[in-house]
C-alpha cells in the first residue's frame, strides 16, 4: 500500500527561526515525485516544493529545501527565517501514476512574532 | 481570473436537494481533479478527468456524479447528500494525468449538508 505519515499534527515557531516538518512514505515503486503543500487558513492549496526521486541533489525554493532520503522514504521540509505568512497546515504528498495524489494527514505550523 | 477557481466557495444543503459545484481552470491544464478534505483525515481523491475523460473513479459513491464538458470546466453534482459528506470539496488541474505533472489547486466548496 502507498502511504504517506506526517507523525507531528502541531508544530511552533518563532518568527525568524527554522523549523522543519517530518514526513515518511512508503511505496514500491522507483520513480515517482514527492511535493509539500501549504494550506494557509483561507484554505487555498499551495505548491511549496516539489523533488524527484530519481534526483539525488534536495529541492530548494528560496526559504524552503527538502531533505530526501530515498533509502529512508524520509522527505522533511526545513523552512528557514520563518515568516508569519508561513502560518499553515503543511501536507506533504506522493504522486502516483495516473496523476493519484495521495496525502499524509497534515502539520498544522503556527509561526509566532 | 487565473489560476483554478470553484464556486460556490460555501454551501448549505438539505439532503433532499440537489446541487452542483463548479470549477474552472485557466491554465491550459489536460487533467482536473475532485478531491475531498473532511475534517481530521487527509485529503481524498475522487475523480480524475484528462482530456474530458473520467479516468479514475476512486470508489466514490454515485450520490456524486463528475462531469467533464471540456478540458476546462469541471462539476460535481450532488443528490441525496448524507451529512458526513459535509467536507471541503477541492478542484486541481495539471497539464496532464502522468506521473510528473504537478496539480494546482482551487480554493475549494465548504459545504455543509443538514
Amino acid at each position: 500500500a502507498q502511504t504517506v505519515t506526517q507523525s507531528q499534527p502541531e508544530m511552533s515557531v518563532q518568527e525568524a527561526e527554522t523549523v522543519t516538518l517530518s514526513c515518511t512514505y512508503d511505496t514500491s515503486e522507483n520513480n515517482y515525485y514527492l511535493f509539500w503543500y501549504k494550506q494557509p487558513p483561507s484554505r487555498q492549496m499551495i505548491l511549496v516544493i516539489r523533488q524527484e526521486a530519481y534526483k539525488q541533489q534536495n529541492a530548494t525554493e528560496n526559504r524552503f529545501s527538502v531533505n530526501f532520503q530515498k533509502a529512508a522514504k524520509s522527505f522533511s521540509l526545513k523552512i528557514s527565517d520563518s515568516q508569519l505568512g508561513d502560518t499553515a497546515m503543511y501536507f506533504c504528498a506522493f504522486l502516483l501514476e495516473g496523476g493519484k495524489l495521495i496525502f499524509g494527514q497534515g502539520t498544522e505550523l503556527s509561526v509566532k512574532p | 481570473e487565473t489560476g483554478v477557481t470553484q464556486t460556490p466557495r460555501h454551501l448549505v444543503m438539505g439532503m433532499t436537494n440537489k446541487k452542483s459545484l463548479k470549477c474552472e481552470q485557466h491554465l491550459g491544464h489536460n487533467a482536473m481533479y475532485w478531491y475531498k478534505q473532511s475534517a481530521k483525515k487527509p485529503l481524498e481523491l475522487m475523480f480524475v478527468y484528462s482530456l474530458e475523460e473520467r479516468v479514475e473513479n476512486n470508489s466514490v459513491p454515485s450520490r456524486f456524479s463528475p462531469e467533464c464538458p471540456n478540458s476546462s470546466h469541471l462539476f460535481l453534482h450532488l443528490h441525496t447528500l448524507q451529512p458526513e459528506d459535509s467536507a471541503l470539496y477541492l478542484c486541481a488541474s495539471s497539464q496532464g494525468p502522468g506521473q510528473q505533472e504537478t496539480q494546482y489547486f482551487g480554493p475549494g466548496t465548504r459545504l455543509l449538508v443538514l
